[in-house]
């Protein structure tokens, strides 16, 4: 059984930094790309970032960029999304994904709510 | 960048048919995936590719695509199917972003 399961969420101050985990299980880690996804409260779904499985490329949405980094550790079964520079809207759920066919989301985790509030 | 536009919300009678669409430019290109979101739960794929669905997928789910719109039909709605529903697609710039639509929320009357 696939499961995706993120942490690190977590209420932290404009200006500060916050590192997200996801821990992959139930499929083979290294042969996907992986993704972040984030809704902000009431709101619809957004694409953060991808990454192809040797963590070789890395693609983010506009603005998060410079300021997000996702990166993954294959031996570990684990991808990690490291906020710097948190922004109140940066509030959101974020999800790991498994991606396939380019755009196709079909395995998703529970979220980890991350506030950026003061 | 490209956008996906959506219909806010949509009704349906309990056992009829309803068509949730979703519109851009990329679409004419590549094909929608769509995701059912149910309040506190994570979205969940339902339709991907010219019309396939994951296991455990009912199949009164289905998808279609012509020019720049995709369709998700639900054939016989039910109450269960009362959700949130997006799109998404990769982005028709030619790199490796993806959009999501704004989504739909769907009420099964």
């Amino acid at each position: 059984e696939v499961q995706l399961v993120e942490s690190g969420g977590g209420l932290v101050q404009p200006g500060g930094s916050l590192r997200l985990s996801c821990a992959a299980s139930g499929f083979t880690f290294s042969s996907y790309w992986m993704s972040w996804v984030r809704q902000a409260p009431g709101k619809g779904l957004e694409w953060v970032a991808n990454i192809k499985q040797d963590g070789s490329e890395k693609y983010y949405v506009d603005s998060v960029k410079g300021r997000f980094t996702i990166s993954r550790d294959n031996a570990k079964n684990s991808l990690y999304l490291q906020m710097n520079s948190l922004r109140a809207e940066d509030t959101a759920v974020y999800y790991c994904a498994r991606l396939v066919l380019f755009n196709t989301f079909d395995y998703w985790g529970q979220g980890t709510l991350v506030t950026v509030s003061s | 960048s490209s956008e996906l536009t959506q219909d806010p919300a949509v009704s349906v009678a309990l056992g009829q048919t309803v068509r949730i669409t979703c519109q851009g430019d990329s679409l004419r290109s590549y094909y929608a995936s769509w995701y059912q979101q149910k309040p506190g739960q994570a979205p969940v794929l339902v339709i991907y590719g010219k019309n396939n669905r994951p296991s455990g997928i009912p199949d009164r789910f289905s998808g279609s695509s012509s020019g720049n719109t995709a369709s998700l039909t639900i054939t016989g709605a039910q109450a269960e199917d009362e959700a949130d529903y997006y799109c998404n697609s990769r982005d028709s710039s030619g790199n490796h972003n993806v959009v999501f639509g704004g989504g739909t929320k769907l009420t099964v009357l």
